[in-house]
């Protein structure tokens, strides 16, 4: 079992719906990340929230809006995406961005932009 | 720019045998590597770790050497097995003012039985 948790598993949506992407970890770890990855291509990384905080924004478009209410739960709001954004989304997290520590992942959320 | 490349899209391995699963880097400012594995509908799964101050790294079955100077990592897993059939993805981070995760492009092997 993943220790991080994501819902949904699964999202197919309209291009002018508006969702929302969850990420729960339990493990007092205070770097959480999101990545996208599309078929065949290594996870890319999208945010990272440092102690509730965004510290990097890797130039993603402004239909994609990261929140970290906690420090167990962290958030992707999703409005007006594209078909290109049909991809795989995960969530991560670590112990803090500096330390030599793996990223725990977790499932992901498949999203089908219609 | 891939700044972490892993060549070999697939590898095929006989179960008792050694796998090795290779990544190449460009960036000299990565200073922790990682290798995941990633089975179909799941989240990469951590296995091993190096630091750039080391050069071999030993957990079980898996092992990974980093050779610094020709910015070269590789996983060996020995004896292979069945159930170690997924695809594998070499990561490195860099350290030049942000703390980010750089993923390779994944190996796939298949461990035959």
């Amino acid at each position: 079992d993943t220790e991080v948790t994501q819902t949904p598993k699964h999202l197919v949506m309209g291009m002018t719906n508006k969702k929302s992407l969850k990420c729960e970890q339990h493990m007092g770890h205070r770097a959480m990340y999101w990545y996208k990855q599309k078929a065949k291509k290594p996870p890319e990384l999208m945010f990272v929230y440092s102690y509730e905080k965004l510290s990097i924004n890797e130039s993603v478009p402004s239909r994609f809006s990261p929140e970290c209410p906690n420090s167990s739960l962290l958030n992707l709001h999703l409005h007006a995406l594209q078909p290109e954004d049909s991809a795989l989304y995960l969530c991560a997290s670590s112990r803090r961005t500096g330390q030599n520590q793996p990223q725990h992942f977790g499932d992901g959320t498949r999203l089908s932009i219609l | 720019d891939q700044q972490v490349k892993q060549n070999s899209p697939s590898l095929s391995v006989q179960e008792g045998r050694i796998s090795i699963l290779n990544c190449d880097y460009t960036n000299s400012m990565f200073d922790y590597f990682l290798w995941y594995k990633k089975y179909p509908a799941e989240g990469p799964t951590f296995l091993i770790s190096i630091s750039s101050i080391k050069d071999k790294n030993e957990d079980g079955r898996f092992t990974v050497f980093l050779n610094k100077s020709a910015k070269h990592l590789s996983l060996h897993i020995v004896p292979s097995q069945p159930g170690d059939s997924a695809v594998y993805f070499c990561a490195a981070r860099t350290t030049s003012g942000t703390y980010k995760y750089i993923f390779g492009t994944g190996t796939r092997l298949k461990v035959l039985a």
